[in-house]
């Protein structure tokens, strides 16, 4: 099946540093990609869709300032925690729409902020 | 490598029961999810098995057997809106997400 890839797999920064984490597609090209939010034993929590070429659609209750978006290709999608504390210590996880109705999960980024 | 199989697609009526099962090598385990997701929606978690039994939550049920890698999720009393896909997940020795494919769950009146 298709291949989705994240890196960093897992990070550790200070409070108040920004961070930034990948999501590749490595062997299709999407226009969309999703970003959710792993939090233990809970659903996957959808942050935002991705959409190459414009900005992301953000869900209700999640700061776009906060979560910065950048979709630059059709395969790399990025997701930039700003200042982040140490609630936004949580799972991130992404994945790419393949064909408008596969769907291929990366294997997750676990931040963790100090 | 690391890998997780389960059928791609499974048929089954409205009233009956429906066992989808999940095969998984991994390096390492710390755990095995399964979700349901409604096309065009977000994954909706349903359960967590990190020790070997059954857990049973309403008409779901989910089986996990480290020492065979399997993990099962059974559903009773099938109903139309249970048509959907079922994601299996384990989480592997350095907590990170191994993902199935995923099983197209199709349900007939």
């Amino acid at each position: 099946g298709a291949v989705v890839s994240q890196h960093p797999s897992w990070v550790i920064c200070k409070s108040g540093t920004s961070v930034k984490i990948e999501c590749r597609s490595l062997d299709f090209q999407a226009t969309t990609m999703f970003w959710y939010r792993q939090f233990p034993k809970q659903s996957l929590m959808l942050m935002a869709t991705s959409n190459e070429g414009s900005k992301a659609t953000y869900e209700q209750g999640v700061e776009k300032d906060k979560f910065l978006i950048n979709h630059a290709s059709l395969t790399l999608s990025t997701l930039t925690v700003t200042s982040a504390h140490p609630e936004d210590s949580s799972f991130y996880i992404c994945s790419a729409l393949f064909r408008d109705y596969e769907q291929y999960f990366g294997p997750g980024t676990r931040l963790t902020v100090t | 490598g690391q890998n997780i199989d389960q059928p791609t697609e499974m048929t089954a009526t409205e009233g009956a029961i429906v066992q989808i099962n999940c095969t998984y090598q991994t390096s390492g385990f710390n755990g095995l999810f399964w979700y349901q997701q409604h096309a065009g929606e977000a994954p909706t978690f349903l359960s967590y098995n990190v020790l070997d039994g059954l857990e049973e939550k309403g008409r779901f049920s989910s089986f996990l057997s480290r020492s065979k890698g399997y993990s099962y999720l059974l559903l009773k009393e099938l109903q139309m809106k249970d048509s959907a896909s079922y994601l299996c997940a384990v989480v592997d020795s350095n907590y990170q997400l191994i993902w199935g494919a995923g099983t197209k769950l199709i349900i007939k009146p």
